[in-house]
């Protein structure tokens, strides 16, 4: 099974500035990664896709990149909209589809 | 409107069964892979049970042999029997539309059916 990874847990960044999130698998995925954001009482939205192309109509505030074991999702100009849980997911070995704990991001 | 919608989650003793529905609009199921992915309360997300291609059904290893998706074609609906539940099986239970083919992505998500096992 390929575990993922997520730090860090909570990341608190002011309004306008730009938040990293990390993704590590336990053995390659290539770039069959996945990104998805969740607020508080809402399902999961899903926002990148193959590691780095945008869901539809999705803002280019959102960009995700990396392959083999290492993932980055860099969300810049924060927004307060964007305060919420974000989860990566792997589709290369499967099954199990595995998703990692998670990254609270907060708005200071 | 492309939707999924959840039904049938309820309050269930353990050892047992329940079966979930997910009703699709706008879209047929028929030619889409369709899954379910869970979230116990205050935790992170859990892949379930996903249908694929020929028909092709997996589960996850928690899940395996006593749960079993379907689907209804004529009626748009994607199920999940959950038989012999457990404590464990309490969580919000998300059906979702995989995006396309080997891209194993989930980007249609309903909203979710709240399913609690305890006596």
């Amino acid at each position: 099974e390929v575990v993922l990874t997520q730090s860090p847990a909570t990341l608190s960044v002011s309004p306008g500035n730009s938040a990293t999130l990390s993704c590590t698998a336990s053995q390659s995925v290539s770039t069959k990664l996945a990104w998805y954001q969740q607020k508080p009482g809402q399902s999961p939205r899903l926002l990148i896709y193959d590691a780095s192309t945008r869901a539809s109509g999705l803002s280019v505030r959102f960009n995700g990149n990396g392959s083999g074991t290492e993932f980055t999702l860099i969300i810049s100009s924060l927004q307060s909209e964007d305060s919420a849980l974000y989860y990566c997911q792997q589709y290369y070995m499967w099954p199990p589809l595995t998703f990692g704990g998670g990254t609270k991001v907060e708005i200071k | 409107e492309v939707q999924l919608v959840e039904s049938g989650g309820r309050l269930v003793q353990p050892g047992g069964s329940l079966r979930l529905s997910c009703a699709a609009s706008g879209f047929t199921i028929d030619d889409k892979y369709m899954t379910w992915v869970r979230q116990a309360p205050g935790k992170g997300l859990e892949w379930v049970s996903l249908f694929y291609s020929g028909h092709s059904k997996y589960y996850s290893d928690s899940v395996k042999g006593r749960f079993t998706i379907s689907r209804d074609t004529s009626e748009n609906t994607l199920y999940l029997q959950m038989n012999s539940l457990r404590a464990e099986d309490t969580a919000v239970y998300y059906c979702a539309k995989v995006i396309m083919g080997a891209t194993v992505a989930f980007d249609l998500w309903g909203q979710g059916t709240m399913v609690t096992v305890s006596s």
